[in-house]
């Protein structure tokens, strides 16, 4: 069974720092890309990342990018989002979500993470 | 690329058949996705590349269109159908998603 279970949320102080993680477990995790999606309370899904197989390749959102840093860990089938220089607007629920397809990275994702709730505020 | 979906809330009974439409700034192919969220809840893979349904899913949902309009299909609708659908462009970068629709009980 495809797990994927989230960990890292929390209340930070703007300007803060925080990182959320990913735990992977039911396939085959090196093989597949991966993403982070968040949704501000009460609004809809917003995209924010994405990460290749092997790490190489990175995508980001242009309100996150030089302040958010998408990474894996392979050998421990981890995934995360380091977010700095956080503000008031990137408070939300973020998921971690696993790509459809093996390989390619296709921006379309199938099983979700249980999400965890980011709160930006002094 | 703006994805705007209609309407933004919808009324229906248990039974009916409801259609969400959801219409991209410019063509996308057939690179639409649709997702189901429940209150509280991660979203649900429903359907991908237009038309085809997810693994697992019930053929009750069905998917259409392609360029830039596209439509999710509902029939015979059962009370765990009620909840906020989203459509999601995977065309290019940035993935953008439509506002969602809420299906509420009548």
């Amino acid at each position: 069974e495809v797990q994927l279970v989230q960990s890292g949320g929390g209340l930070v102080k703007p300007g803060g720092s925080l990182t959320l993680s990913c735990a992977a477990s039911g396939f085959t995790f090196n093989s597949f890309s991966m993403n982070w999606v968040r949704q501000a309370p009460g609004k809809g899904l917003e995209w924010v990342s994405s990460i290749s197989s092997s790490g190489t390749y990175v995508y980001y959102e242009d309100s996150v990018k030089g302040r958010f840093t998408i990474y894996r860990d392979n050998a421990e089938n981890s995934l995360y989002l380091r977010m700095s220089s956080l503000r008031a607007e990137d408070t939300a629920v973020y998921f971690c979500a696993r790509d459809y397809r093996t390989t390619l990275t296709t921006f379309t994702v199938d099983y979700w993470g249980q999400g965890a709730l980011v709160t930006v505020s002094s | 690329i703006q994805m705007t979906q209609s309407p933004s809330s919808l009324s229906a009974s248990v039974g009916d058949r409801v259609t969400i439409t959801c219409r991209a700034s410019q063509s996308i192919g057939s690179d639409l996705n649709w997702y189901q969220q429940r209150p509280g809840k991660a979203p649900k893979f429903l359907i991908y590349a237009a038309s085809s349904l997810q693994s697992g899913v019930t053929s009750r949902f069905s998917g259409s269109g392609s360029g830039t309009d596209f439509i999710l299909t509902i029939t015979s609708l059962q009370p765990e159908d009620f909840a906020t659908y989203y459509c999601q462009q995977s065309y290019s970068t940035p993935p953008t998603f439509g506002q969602g629709t809420r299906l509420e009980m009548k």
